[in-house]
């Protein structure tokens, strides 16, 4: 079956600008995961979902990071005004379960100029 | 803080040699995971070791597990070029809850 896709898979935008990015989840898979990879870096969480459960949070880096998820579908991270410091690949992973093995997608490697 | 740390930082090897990478931890698990990622982009599950367990194996993979120590390894045995990667330990927090992965090995395997 179909993994985790991702898209678009390259975003280039100009400060201040905002950005929408697209997970879709493999079918079924309860739980949902962004993060965020700097250049040479290791992973950095930035939010999670599991079912209709609030979604933590805690790993957003400020109030212009927000996502939302509809159901246990598709997810989309927007990121306001954006700033040359959020370039990074943000990936996307989803799991059957909160705590289970972790199916990534190809990442969306974003760079604000 | 990252709740896994891999060490070394970076690694390199010798292809037909061993590797090992290690990870520590700080609070109690359900389970510690190892994942691979090539080229910068999406990682790939390697193995799932349970608290309950010690040891694990799956093909050239050895994971061992000292929930007393808060450790595990990650051996590669007759490594090779393909296996050139960044590898991660990722553990659940104990509680169910999301993974937390921490900031991994630069592995370089050499003809």
């Amino acid at each position: 079956g179909a993994g985790v896709s991702q898209s678009p898979s390259n975003k280039v935008t100009e400060k201040g600008k905002d950005v929408e990015l697209r997970c879709d989840p493999i079918s079924g898979h309860t739980a949902l995961y962004w993060y965020r990879q700097r250049l040479g870096q290791g992973l950095e969480f930035l939010i999670y979902f599991q079912g209709n459960s609030a979604p933590d949070k805690s790993g957003l880096p400020s109030d212009r990071f927000s996502a939302e998820r509809t159901g246990e579908s598709v997810s989309t991270l927007t990121i306001q005004r954006t700033q040359q410091e959020d370039s990074a690949v943000y990936l996307c992973a989803s799991s059957l379960v909160g705590w289970d093995e972790q199916f990534f997608g190809p990442g969306t490697r974003l760079t604000v100029l | 803080s990252q709740q896994g740390e891999e060490d070394p930082q970076a690694l390199s090897i010798q292809e037909g040699e061993n590797a090992t990478m290690n990870c520590s931890y700080k609070t109690s698990i359900n389970n510690l995971q190892w994942y691979r990622q090539n080229s910068g982009r999406g990682l790939v599950h390697l193995i799932l070791i349970r608290s309950n367990e010690r040891e694990k194996h799956s093909g050239r993979l050895r994971v061992t597990l000292d929930t007393s120590k808060k450790s595990s390894s990650l051996l590669i045995t007759a490594s090779r070029a393909a296996d050139t990667a960044s590898y991660f330990c990722a553990t659940d927090g104990g509680g169910g809850n999301k993974l937390t992965f921490g900031t991994g090995t630069q592995l370089k395997v050499e003809l």
